[in-house]
């Protein structure tokens, strides 16, 4: 079975540091991972995603996560905040090898931006 | 514009009324979805279209009955909602069922309250 635990619903950074979110994930098989971006009132925007090949993947808006299999995370990073970044953050999970359409999501995790 | 329309954007209904729910897709894609997100929860599959043949059905009460006419066009329908029914229901769609290349756009939702 597949779960993902994203650590700390709500995380506060000042616009400019490093932004850190968390996402350790159980699967399986290798799963493929995302992580996706919900700005206020609206749906779910993908930032980025691990399928195969190297472990540090490159999103949108400067946003980079590299799969760690040993330990089993999928971590979110971004060198420096923008106040335009706040928004809830998505972690997900895919089952290598499902045919059928299911991605685990985690619970979110809030970012706030402070100037 | 993310390529996923959902209509309404924002709905109140009783619990003894019918309503419906549309999603549309302009991006050619073979797969459709309908995710439910609440509070404090993490988001929640619910029905999983592919080529308009019904892949999956995620233990979701009767009173909620999807239809999907075509390829780019998704309903979800209501029918005698419960209170704990109220949450935000996402549309979603993908070339085809999740696998290396293929990636789940969101539409913005519908915000549903049962009152």
């Amino acid at each position: 079975a597949q779960s993902v635990t994203q650590l700390g619903s709500h995380v506060s950074v000042s616009e400019g540091a490093l932004v850190l979110l968390r996402c350790n994930y159980s699967s399986s098989v290798p799963p493929y991972l995302f992580w996706y971006v919900q700005y206020p009132n609206q749906g779910l925007q993908l930032l980025l995603k691990y399928t195969t090949g190297a472990t540090l993947v490159k999103g949108i808006n400067g946003f980079e996560a590299e799969f760690k299999k040993s330990e089993t995370s999928f971590h979110l990073t971004k060198p420096s905040a923008h106040m335009s970044d706040a928004a809830e953050y998505f972690c997900a999970v895919g089952r290598r090898g499902s045919t059928l359409g299911r991605l685990y999501f985690g619970r979110g995790t809030q970012l706030t931006v402070w100037p | 514009e993310t390529g996923v329309t959902q209509t309404p954007r924002h709905l109140v209904m009783g619990m003894t009324n019918k309503k419906s729910l549309k999603c549309e897709q302009h991006l050619g894609h073979n797969a459709m979805y309908w995710y439910k997100q609440s509070a404090k929860k993490p988001l929640e599959l619910m029905f999983v279209y592919s080529l308009e043949e019904r892949v999956e059905n995620n233990s979701v009460p009767s009173r909620f009955s999807p239809e999907c006419p075509n390829s780019s066009h998704l309903f979800l329908h209501l029918h005698t909602l419960q209170p704990e029914d109220s949450a935000l229901y996402l549309c979603a769609s993908s070339q085809d069922l999740p696998g290396p290349g293929n990636t789940i756009y969101f539409g913005e939702g519908s915000w549903l309250t049962v009152v």
